[in-house]
């Protein structure tokens, strides 16, 4: 069965300092990847999207990811984090055709807690 | 322009009951799908919505069922509600057509079963 595993449940890190939440998926055929925020008692927002091209994908709020297909990976960086950065990071992956269908496999999401 | 809205916020059940949560799509989109988040999880397909039709379906029970209507917008229907049916039950659209649309989510319904 697909899945989706994001290796860490929490990160602690410094204000300012750089930060990578890792997620791996079980399989590189025809994926796109995408990465969420959810603040508290919110919905997901996106971060950033993977659907082709180039491995390193830009998002908003200064995170960056990068596609590796030889190791399955979507990791989630961003070079100085601010406290404001403090929520929920999920991974998703969506297999198949289509980048449209809404059907999102995620992980079981990462805790980004930025301390002062 | 309104993104995904769904209601209601907040609701509470007692076991055995049945609700129905709402989605109306953010403009231009036609596709509407349901997640189950449960507490400390992540979401969690239930199943999709295009053409009045369900697309595609996650495993979860027939106690879940839903509709679209022609305006695009959703119901999800839970029947005979179980304690583990508490959770955030999010909605997102997304247009079919083309390749690489962003889905949007709601901000949810959070469900107590008691």
């Amino acid at each position: 069965a697909q899945s989706v595993t994001q290796l860490d449940s929490q990160v602690p890190v410094f204000e300012e300092a750089p930060v990578e939440l890792r997620c791996n998926y079980s399989s590189s055929v025809s994926v796109y990847l995408f990465w969420y925020v959810q603040y508290p008692n919110q919905g997901l927002q996106l971060l950033l999207k993977y659907l082709s091209g180039s491995t390193l994908v830009k998002g908003i709020n200064g995170f960056e990811a990068e596609f590796n297909k030889s190791q399955t990976s979507f990791h989630l960086r961003k070079p100085s984090v601010h406290i404001s950065d403090t929520a929920e990071y999920f991974c998703a992956v969506s297999w198949g055709g289509s980048s449209n269908t809404g059907k999102l496999i995620f992980g079981q999401g990462t805790t980004l807690q930025v301390k002062p | 322009d309104a993104g995904v809205t769904q209601s209601p916020t907040h609701l509470i059940k007692t076991r055995g009951q049945q609700v129905t949560l709402r989605c109306s799509p953010k403009s231009g989109h036609d596709t509407v799908s349901w997640y189950q988040q449960a507490l400390g999880q992540g979401p969690q397909f239930i199943f999709q919505y295009y053409e009045e039709e369900e697309r595609q379906r996650g495993n979860f029970p027939d106690r879940f069922s839903g509709h679209q209507f022609p305006n695009y917008s959703s119901e999800l229907n839970v029947n005979a509600l179980l304690l583990g049916d508490s959770a955030l039950y999010l909605c997102a659209s997304s247009f079919r057509g083309g390749r690489g649309n962003t889905i949007y989510f709601g901000e949810g319904s959070w469900l107590t079963v008691v």
